[in-house]
């Protein structure tokens, strides 16, 4: 069955300083792969997807995730953290061939010391 | 260009209850899909609607039940509530076989 890990559960991190959100992924065919943010109380916004070519895929707000098939994960990074990307970030793998559901993982809670 | 639009943003009802929640989807999508996000959780899948049926469903009981009209709006309905459907009910839009779908900012659902 397909599954996304997120292992962290909460990051800190201080204002400009570099990120990495790990996202393991568990899916028998090429992924379709995506990582969302979440602000308190608000929807989903897309910060990026992958669905095949080059795998360092850029995203809104000066994100980036990069694939790697053989360790099976989609990390999400950020060069320099802004107070401003506190929220939880979820990774979601999406099934191509039958157009459907999302499954997503359980989060990762980030918060920016000033 | 108007993005998903979800109402009521909030609603309590009390167990056993029935409710209905609203979704528009994107200007130019036609694919509808519906999460229910708990506390804490990540969103996981209820149903997905495409012309007008029902194209594929999550693990969840018959209670959920949901409908897409000729303008591609849904609608969500729960049937008997239980204090474990308190949750953040997410919809989804998609374009056909496009993959990505964009969220709504979600109804806030509290069953006392």
């Amino acid at each position: 069955a397909q599954s996304v890990t997120q292992p962290d559960i909460h990051i800190t991190v201080s204002e400009g300083a570099s990120l990495e959100l790990r996202c393991n992924y568990s899916y028998g065919a090429t992924p379709y792969l995506f990582w969302y943010v979440q602000s308190p109380g608000q929807g989903l916004q897309l910060l990026l997807k992958y669905f095949s070519g080059d795998t360092l895929v850029q995203g809104i707000k000066g994100f980036e995730a990069e694939f790697k098939r053989s360790q099976s994960s989609f990390n999400l990074r950020k060069p320099s953290v802004h107070w401003s990307d506190a929220a939880e970030y979820f990774c979601a793998v999406g099934d191509g061939g039958s157009q459907g559901n999302l499954i997503f993982g359980k989060g990762t809670k980030l918060s920016v010391k000033p | 260009d108007a993005g998903v639009t979800q109402s009521p943003t909030h609603l309590i009802k009390t167990r056993g209850q029935q409710v209905t929640l609203r979704c528009s989807p994107k200007s130019g999508h036609d694919t509808v899909s519906w999460y229910q996000q708990a506390l804490g959780q990540g969103p996981q899948f209820i149903f997905q609607y495409y012309e007008e049926e029902e194209r594929q469903r999550g693990n969840f009981p018959d209670r959920f039940s949901g409908h897409q009209f000729p303008n591609y709006s849904s609608e969500l309905n729960v049937n008997a509530l239980l204090l474990g459907d308190s949750a953040l009910y997410l919809c989804a839009s998609s374009q056909g076989s496009e993959e990505t779908q964009y969220f709504g900012p979600g109804t806030r659902l509290l069953v006392l």
